[in-house]
């Protein structure tokens, strides 16, 4: 199928860990990546993983790739009321030229 | 600032109608991409050009249609618009061979069709 599969909202509480899970489609896209939309705001690109990787981290973020399971998973740590925004996982199938798929987003609400 | 330019920021418009959106990219940037976003679809990939050419089609209905020009600067023409439309279209640019293919949005256009 063509869909990137996410879950559309997650609650925490500030200070705690949150995981965001996505499941993508095409075994040999070569980049996945975590996108940040803030209210009001275009997306920014968050962090990104190069599909021959398992793990990258940056900072709070860490991003774990199963390509066993086509499962990509972002976690933030300590989260921040400023983590509050919409997080977007996208695939970037090959073929020449860019073609990114973008999941529905996961609205991440962190509770002061 | 992601160094791309979307205009209008808002649009309301009436059924039947037709529009169209304005995007700049960022200087360099080859390719640019237009994506609707709305509450019950997500963001969904509409159409790709790059260096003037369509490179890639996604869900672009019949009523819409895009072009790049020479400068690279981009328009999408929405027309016979319906209820259904309305939504936030976001231009996205790319520099084709970059690195980690990093899309850079504009802050979107907000169409509202009454």
């Amino acid at each position: 199928g063509e869909d990137v599969e996410q879950s559309l909202f997650l609650s925490v509480r500030e200070g705690d860990s949150s995981v965001i899970n996505c499941t993508y489609t095409d075994s040999s896209s070569t980049y996945l990546y975590w996108y940040k939309q803030e209210p009001g705001a275009g997306l920014q690109l968050l962090t990104y993983i190069f599909s021959n990787m398992d793990m990258k981290q940056d900072q709070r973020l860490t991003v774990l790739l199963n390509k066993k399971d086509k499962h990509l998973s972002l976690r933030i740590a300590d989260t921040q009321t400023g983590d509050s925004a919409i997080y977007f996982c996208a695939e970037d199938r090959p073929g020449g030229y860019q073609k990114v798929t973008f999941g529905i987003g996961t609205k991440l609400q962190v509770i002061p | 600032d992601s160094g791309v330019t979307q205009t209008p920021k808002h649009l309301i418009t009436a059924t039947g109608q037709r529009v169209t959106l304005r995007c700049s990219p960022r200087s360099g940037d080859l390719s640019v991409y237009w994506y609707q976003q709305s509450l019950d679809q997500g963001l969904q990939f509409l159409i790709q050009y790059y260096n003037g050419e369509e490179r890639a089609k996604g869900n672009i209905l019949e009523r819409f249609s895009a072009q790049q020009f020479p400068d690279l600067h981009s328009e999408l023409n929405l027309s016979s618009l319906e209820l259904g439309d309305s939504a936030l279209y976001f231009c996205a640019s790319s520099v084709r061979g970059g690195d980690t293919g990093e899309l850079f949005f504009g802050e979107g256009s907000r169409l509202t069709v009454l």
